[in-house]
């Protein structure tokens, strides 16, 4: 079966405080793709970034970076220096290379808060 | 351009009345979705339209009835809802094929009263 899993239900950071968002999935295939996305108060959800598994090499994008280590199956997503924009609900994903349609599981979401 | 768009932003009806969600994309996009979703949840998926023909159904009750028009349109069709079918309903887009990520519109806010 497949699973994503964020432990982090909320967060609560102050500005300008690095916070790393935990995501550990799970999946027998050795092809997939994993997915950030942010969904603000507004309701959008907003893509972040996209992995395939046979790409393990780290990404940095601005105050944002991920983590991808197949050996521990995790996909960890740090912000660097946050800001109050940075609040949001921030979901991990999960897609399988051969799924029909390209069903994306979603993790449960972590919401992170930034107070200034 | 990375839009997706969604008509109305809000929506309330009654369980004996038909309404209808609008989704747009013209990014070239061939496949298109709809997702439910409850409030501190993550999204649930509903339908997946690639190249204009319905692919997956995920068991949704027959009140829900979605429709592919063209490759730029999908619509959701809404008649005799319940009140647990309130919920935030969000479409996507993708490129041809399952690796592309999705891009997704601003959502509906629906209310069943």
């Amino acid at each position: 079966a497949q699973k994503v899993t964020q432990a982090q239900t909320e967060i609560s950071v102050v500005e300008k405080e690095d916070v790393t968002l935990d995501c550990v999935y799970e999946t027998r295939d050795t092809t997939y793709y994993l997915f950030w996305y942010k969904q603000p108060p507004s309701g959008e959800l907003v893509f972040l970034i996209r992995r395939n598994s046979f790409d393990e090499q780290n990404e940095i994008s601005g105050r944002y970076s991920w983590n991808f280590q197949k050996s521990t199956s995790s996909f960890n997503f740090t912000i660097t220096a946050s800001q109050v924009v940075d609040s949001a609900v921030y979901f991990c994903a999960l897609r399988l290379i051969y799924n029909q349609g390209g069903k994306l599981i979603f993790g449960q979401g972590t919401e992170l808060s930034v107070k200034p | 351009d990375t839009e997706v768009t969604q008509t109305p932003k809000h929506l309330v009806m009654g369980m004996t009345n038909k309404k209808s969600l609008k989704c747009e994309q013209h990014m070239g996009h061939r496949a298109m979705y709809w997702y439910k979703q409850k409030a501190k949840k993550p999204p649930e998926l509903m339908f997946v339209y690639s190249y204009e023909k319905l692919s997956i159904n995920e068991s949704v009750p027959s009140r829900f009835s979605p429709e592919c028009p063209n490759s730029s349109l999908l619509n959701l069709h809404l008649h005799a809802l319940q009140p647990e079918d309130s919920a935030l309903y969000l479409c996507a887009s993708s490129q041809g094929g399952t690796t592309y990520e999705q891009y997704f519109g601003p959502g509906t806010r629906l209310t069943v009263t």
